[in-house]
């Protein structure tokens, strides 16, 4: 167990929808990072928040939004989902803001949009 | 765009044997390399990392080689039990200049290890 929480751990909406994926770093950890896994792309980056504030931004949508709460928790939304929006999304957590610290992987949310 | 390649979609070996997974990366500026291991219906979990100051680091069984000449990375595997079957992905990040977590992953190798 990485100690990073992600629920719910599987999600099947229609196009068209809203989905929010949710995260709790693990204890003391003040970044968290948002990855998409699917078959054709690999992993991807998609954006880092380090102690409520956004660090880096990768090809994430528009459709997509995240934020990083008080509590450090943080939320992934995906709108107007389609097709191709279905995937592992997996967060991660670090202590500090950059590589340089270790990062720990959730055990992700499988969004499957139909 | 951004990649990190690896040479190949699936390695076996047996049991007892070691094992030495390829990566190459296309960004020069990359200064922080790790080694992630992910089990089926698991995320990615740290194997090793290393700098782009060293040009090997060993941790319990496991070996990274760095070449920077030839932006090539390795993941050696000692001895290689059923265990370790999984897909190892090598990441990359730009520490020193962009400051941030943000890692490039490779595609993937798959490790099957056969009794």
């Amino acid at each position: 167990d990485s100690g990073v929480t992600q629920t719910p751990k599987h999600l099947i909406t229609a196009t068209g929808q809203r989905v929010t994926l949710r995260c709790s770093p693990r204890s003391g950890d003040l970044s968290v990072y948002w990855y998409q896994q699917s078959l054709d792309q690999g992993l991807q980056f998609l954006i880092q928040y380090y102690n409520g504030e956004e660090r880096a931004k990768g090809n994430i949508l528009e459709r997509f939004s995240a934020q990083q709460f008080p509590d450090l928790h943080s939320e992934l939304n995906l709108s107007s989902l389609e097709l191709g929006d279905s995937a592992l999304y997996f967060c991660a957590s670090s202590v500090g803001q950059g590589a340089s610290t270790e990062a720990f992987f959730g055990q992700g949310t499988r969004l499957t949009v139909v | 765009g951004e990649s990190v390649g690896l040479h190949l979609p699936t390695l076996s070996v047996q049991e007892g044997d070691n094992s030495i997974i390829n990566c190459a990366y296309s960004n020069s500026a990359s200064d922080y390399f790790i080694w992630y291991k992910q089990e089926s219906g698991k995320g990615p979990q740290f194997i090793i990392d290393i700098r782009s100051n060293m040009d090997k680091r060993q941790g319990q069984r496991v070996t990274v080689l760095l070449n920077k000449t030839v932006k090539h990375l390795s993941l050696q595997i000692a001895a290689t039990q059923p265990g370790d079957s999984a897909v190892y992905f090598c990441a990359e990040n730009m520490w020193g200049s962009s400051n941030t977590g943000k890692l490039i992953f490779g595609q993937g190798t798959t490790l099957q290890v056969k009794p």
